[in-house]
């Protein structure tokens, strides 16, 4: 078990660039969520896959983004186009119990210039 | 909808000082509870959790009851260290989906 594992750790772009996350979750774990972390706030929640399927899409998903999780093993994030309020620390945790066992990955910090 | 409210920061003690950080829950349903801690540079980290009411998570020195009368899962501790100097988040789940609802974070820094 080697934990929750996101890369790239940082990720600078340019406004206008697309940018592609990787969360490989802990292997056993069914359940993936995206969560993101702005400056001085609580995480929020993105989207959730059970397995391969996405469940659950947060408003804050706009058209902009979106998440794959294909074979039900690790899990991408995309974000097209960005902007510079996408700048961020976007957070992978995996599950195998729902919210009593999540396990949360170092994250992903994205500035967009 | 579900939300969770902290106390804001910064908290600043001095070493062995009693901590409370105050966090309280609007929820459908009975949520279960969380508290986790982020320490400078690393990622969250589950502290403490309760499921029902009335229960006690534990951990750490830390502890917080799940008061389901007054909404609220105060964090405490009795004699913090300089080591426990991190950002706090009180979090709720009522959703059969795990997602987790977190409030906005607390900032303690202890000092010797």
């Amino acid at each position: 078990d080697t934990g929750v594992s996101q890369n790239p750790r940082h990720k600078i772009t340019k406004r206008g660039q697309n940018v592609t996350f990787r969360c490989d979750p802990i292997s056993e774990h069914n359940r993936l969520y995206w969560y993101r972390q702005t400056l001085g706030q609580g995480p929020e929640f993105l989207t959730y896959f059970q397995n391969e399927a996405q469940l659950e899409k947060s408003r804050l998903l706009s058209d902009r983004f979106s998440a794959e999780r294909p074979k039900g093993s690790f899990s991408t994030l995309e974000i097209q186009r960005t902007e510079q309020g996408d700048s961020a620390m976007y957070l992978c945790a995996s599950s195998l119990s729902g919210a009593d066992g999540y396990t949360f990955g170092s994250g992903t910090r994205l500035t967009v210039v | 909808g579900d939300s969770v409210t902290q106390m804001e920061g910064p908290v600043t003690l001095s070493e062995e000082a009693f901590l409370t950080i105050n966090c309280t829950y609007t929820a459908t349903g009975y949520p279960s509870l969380f508290w986790y801690v982020q320490y400078p540079g690393e990622g969250l980290q589950l502290l403490l959790k309760a499921t029902k009411a009335d229960d006690k998570g534990s951990n750490k020195g830390f502890e917080a009851t799940y008061r389901k009368e007054t909404t609220s899962f105060h964090l405490e501790k009795g004699s913090v260290q300089v080591s426990d100097s991190a950002v706090y988040f009180c979090a709720s789940s009522s959703s059969n989906t795990g997602k987790l609802i977190f409030g906005q974070g607390t900032t303690l820094q202890v000092k010797p």
